[in-house]
């Protein structure tokens, strides 16, 4: 059975720590991976990663895929308060649609 | 601001009841999800509609249904409601099928919120 798994679960840091969320999968003819924040209901799109090795890049955020083994993480540095959402990464499989399969999400919290 | 509209956003219903939940894709999608998303859980896929027809399903029993209109918005109806379909309800669209074919991620709409009591 396809599944995508988040670490950690949830995470408290101080403005302007650096973080690495985790996200590990086993999807079946894997397509890309996604990782969106949600703050309070809609998820906003951070990145798609589709090869390995391949560093993604948006301000303190950044984003890297290992097809090999099959993880990605996500770095956001500098942290502000404004970072504190739920990072949920998901992964577009092998079915005919682009069915994604979702992990628990972490929940990080930038404290002042 | 999301492009993708929901309505309504909070809905509270008893159970055994029906409910419908619409949503309005982004203007040059022609393909809707829908997601549930139970407290503390990532979302779960429930079905995509492609130009107005069913383009795959989650496991979710056959008491969830969808339609798509030429519009390309889109609704899903949930009949004999149970305590656990309460949950946000995500729609999300997109300009393709296959994300990985260079369609970018999806549009996702704020949700609505349904508490089945």
């Amino acid at each position: 059975e396809d599944k995508v798994v988040q670490s950690p679960l949830s995470l408290v840091v101080h403005e302007g720590d650096t973080v690495t969320l985790n996200c590990s999968y086993e999807v079946t003819n894997f397509r890309s991976l996604l990782w969106y924040k949600q703050e309070k209901k809609a998820p906003t799109f951070l990145f798609m990663l589709t090869s390995s090795g391949i560093e993604k890049k948006s301000g303190r955020l950044s984003s890297i895929l290992d097809k090999k083994e099959l993880f990605s993480i996500l770095n956001i540095t500098a942290t502000q308060t404004g970072d504190s959402a739920i990072y949920l990464c998901a992964v577009e499989g092998s079915s005919n649609t682009g069915k994604l399969i979702f992990g628990q999400g972490t929940t990080l919290q930038v404290k002042p | 601001e999301t492009g993708v509209t929901q309505s309504p956003t909070h809905l509270i219903k008893t159970r055994g009841q029906q409910v419908t939940l619409r949503c309005s894709s982004q203007s040059g999608h022609n393909t809707v999800s829908w997601y549930q998303q139970a407290l503390g859980q990532g979302p779960q896929f429930i079905f995509q509609y492609y130009r107005e027809e069913e383009n795959g399903r989650g496991n979710f029993p056959p008491r969830f249904s969808g339609l798509q209109f030429p519009n390309y918005s889109s609704e899903l109806n949930v009949n004999a409601l149970e305590l656990d379909d309460s949950a946000l309800y995500l729609c999300a669209s997109s300009s393709t099928r296959y994300l990985g074919t260079g369609g970018g991620g999806y549009t996702f709409g704020s949700g609505t919120r349904l508490t089945v009591v």
